[in-house]
């Protein structure tokens, strides 16, 4: 398996407070993905990486904020969490996308849940 | 919005059968990628095929790809129990910076 971890793995929270899920890779890879995965919704891209400090959002950014001070970390903090993040979060990485056709390699996942 | 659709949303058959599963996405792209997500797990790379390529195989599994559609097919062949997951498509978003998943199929094989 890619040497990928996603900490913590499951997350309790109250409304309003703020969280922060972080993803460790130690393969080097170039990019990094923040996905959430919800029924009928399949997986939604909340932020990526191309590299340390270059972030851009994906299609459900709001509430969502990243940072990436290194290579092998890539964090997702939910500034004040709400119920309709409760979701199971995916980090992913990959050496390159489209222009470099490599595949992706996933995390386990984080089931978040906001009470 | 989702780049790529797959089709159907849901499919059960029975061991042995084979199951298809399609996608289609709106730009051009570079390569599509399938994936495979059992539950409760991340997602696992199957297959990538590029846009030059028509098809490809792997083991059981057999990919098309027709850009003048903007489709691709992912066929597994003589299904088993242990293919019960879902089934995503992926390409990358116009810039080439990330990748975009569809909703997925999801495969249900019966014994």
């Amino acid at each position: 398996d890619a040497g990928i971890t996603q900490s913590p793995r499951h997350k309790v929270t109250e409304t309003g407070t703020p969280v922060t899920l972080r993803c460790h890779q130690t393969e080097n890879h170039r990019y990094m993905y923040w996905y959430r995965q919800d029924p009928g919704h399949g997986l939604r891209l909340i932020h990526y990486s191309y590299g340390v400090k270059d972030t851009d959002k994906g299609e459900v950014s709001d509430g969502y904020s990243v940072s990436r001070s290194k290579t092998e970390d890539f964090l997702l903090t939910l500034e004040s969490a709400t119920s309709s993040q409760t979701s199971v979060y995916f980090c992913a990485i990959s050496e390159s996308t489209g222009l470099g056709n490599t595949e992706a390699f996933f995390g386990q996942g984080t089931r978040l849940t906001v009470v | 919005s989702q780049q790529g659709e797959e089709d159907p949303q849901a499919l059960s058959i029975q061991e042995g059968e084979n199951a298809t599963m399609n996608c289609s996405y709106k730009t051009s792209i570079n390569n599509l990628q399938w994936y495979r997500q059992n539950s409760g797990r991340g997602l696992v790379h199957l297959i990538l095929i590029r846009s030059n390529e028509r098809e490809k195989h792997s083991g059981r599994l057999r990919v098309t790809l027709d850009t003048s559609k903007k489709s691709s097919s992912l066929l597994i062949t003589a299904s088993r129990a242990a293919d019960t997951a879902s089934y995503f498509c992926a390409t990358s978003n116009q810039a080439g910076t990330a990748l975009i998943f569809g909703k997925g199929t999801t495969l249900s094989v019966s014994s």
